[in-house]
């Protein structure tokens, strides 16, 4: 199936552990996203790499950070976990185009918690 | 700078019954527009962009959204309600050029038997 996969789809865990998400995409495309979907299910951009180069990364702390091997895989490892870093977190791709108008495949999201 | 506002956080209807969804717009360009559903425990999916063409623009499920520059607003518009309907909607902006959208809160449509 050609999708956006995510892994792992939930993630328990204690505060100050290290851990990883995983999303490979096999659209072919240049661009990927990752977005945090907060307890009130407002959605907001963490990252965004094209060809496996950063072009977006916002307000984000230095705790998280993103991995593009290559531009089919974008993984986000998160140090020293705080409680509110409990969110559902997607993946997404794009094809890489200028015209503003991506429409975007997401994941099926990764639902964090941290206890 | 871009930003959008969806009016309602909850809509609840009867099956059967229309659907309005609304959603107005703030941004410097010529914007795309979309409207995202996301279904309990699932990931978004695209329901329909507009992107500077019709400004009607059909998209899957039988919605539909209006563009209106003047009222810079995308309404999202189902004749008739069906129980799967019932997700969170979400509007969202990109600005020509920007590779990051930007969303709105989102609506939870609830509908009802």
């Amino acid at each position: 199936d050609t999708a956006v996969s995510q892994t792992p789809k939930y993630l328990v865990t204690q505060m100050g552990n290290d851990k990883s998400i995983k999303c490979e995409q096999n659209l072919g495309h240049d661009t990927m996203y990752w977005y945090k979907q907060d307890s009130k299910k407002f959605l907001k951009i963490m990252f965004s790499y094209n060809n496996k180069e950063l072009i977006i990364n916002e307000t984000v702390p230095n705790r998280f950070s993103p991995k593009s091997p290559d531009k089919a895989h974008l993984n986000l490892h998160i140090n020293s976990l705080e409680l509110g870093d409990s969110a559902v977190y997607f993946c997404a791709s794009s094809q890489n185009t200028i015209s503003g108008a991506n429409v975007l495949t997401f994941g099926a999201g990764s639902r964090l918690t941290v206890l | 700078a871009q930003s959008v506002t969806q009016l309602d956080s909850h809509v609840s209807v009867s099956e059967g019954t229309p659907v309005l969804l609304r959603c107005n717009y703030s941004s410097s360009y010529s914007p795309s527009l979309f409207w995202y559903v996301q279904h309990p425990n699932k990931g978004l999916q695209l329901l329909l962009k507009y992107t500077s063409a019709a400004t009607l623009v059909k998209g899957i499920n039988g919605f539909e959204a209006e563009f209106k520059k003047s009222e810079t607003s995308f309404h999202l518009t189902k004749p008739s309600a069906h129980m799967s309907d019932a997700a969170e909607y979400f509007c969202v902006v990109s600005d020509t050029g920007r590779r990051a959208l930007t969303f709105g809160s989102g609506t939870r449509l609830q509908v009802q038997p």
